[in-house]
């Protein structure tokens, strides 16, 4: 059983508050992703961190931030929400050589 | 930039019938990760079957089985005796294994599976 958790679970938010979405995994893995995934459940690869003070933007441009403090903690950070915003969240992690193991998602409503 | 393209946005099976969900991705690399996750409505990404490039032994998890063709760049999932159950959005993905550090999961755009009772 995969030991990465999102919280909340669901969040709906007014336009232009600051939200954090967090995450932790208790496996140990250097490698964190964070997706978006739309309504029609494409996933987007929007930030993701090799280890410890590195992160890089994925593949869909966002105006999300990331951190990555410590090894277990890779949270996301939206400064100013949007409706444009709304959507579902997916974190997940790996070591090098194995799969992902995804948390169960935030799903981020803006009114 | 390697690509996942799955073809058939929806499918449906009979329960107890035998599915197969296609696959194919764009890479130049030739040492890689392949993988199929399950989404159930629930939303929870699981892993369901991976395979190794380097491996021509097509993997096998119980009901799930997989036709890797590495020359043709195709990775099929097959799905033996349905179950109700096995309603989800199944993803095809990719990972590179040549170049650390260069180890983004790239997925496919899904496929629907609906079991028919």
């Amino acid at each position: 059983e995969a030991d990465i958790y999102q919280t909340p679970r669901y969040l709906v938010i007014g336009t232009g508050k600051k939200i954090t979405l967090e995450c932790s995994q208790t496996m140990g893995h250097d490698k964190m992703y964070w997706y978006q995934q739309d309504p029609g459940m494409e996933l987007h690869l929007i930030h993701y961190s090799y280890g410890v003070n590195s992160t890089e933007k994925g593949d869909l441009s966002s105006e999300s931030t990331v951190s990555r403090i410590r090894t277990e903690h890779f949270p996301l950070t939206l400064e100013s929400a949007r409706p444009s915003h709304t959507s579902q969240y997916l974190c997940a992690s790996s070591a090098r050589w194995t799969e992902a193991f995804f948390g169960q998602g935030t799903r981020l409503t803006v009114v | 930039a390697q690509t996942v393209t799955q073809s058939q946005p929806e499918m449906s099976v009979q329960e107890a019938e035998t599915v197969t969900l296609s696959c194919t991705y764009d890479t130049s690399e030739s040492d890689y990760y392949l993988f199929w996750y399950k989404q159930p409505p629930s939303r929870q990404m699981i892993l369901v079957i991976r395979q190794e490039a380097y491996k021509q032994q097509n993997a096998t998890e119980n009901r799930f089985s997989v036709n890797f063709q590495k020359a043709a760049k195709s990775f099929s999932l097959k799905i033996s005796d349905s179950q109700l159950g096995d309603a989800a959005m199944y993803f095809c993905a990719y990972r590179s294994r040549s170049n650390f550090g260069n180890e983004k999961l790239t997925f496919g755009t899904g496929t629907r599976l609906t079991i028919i009772p």
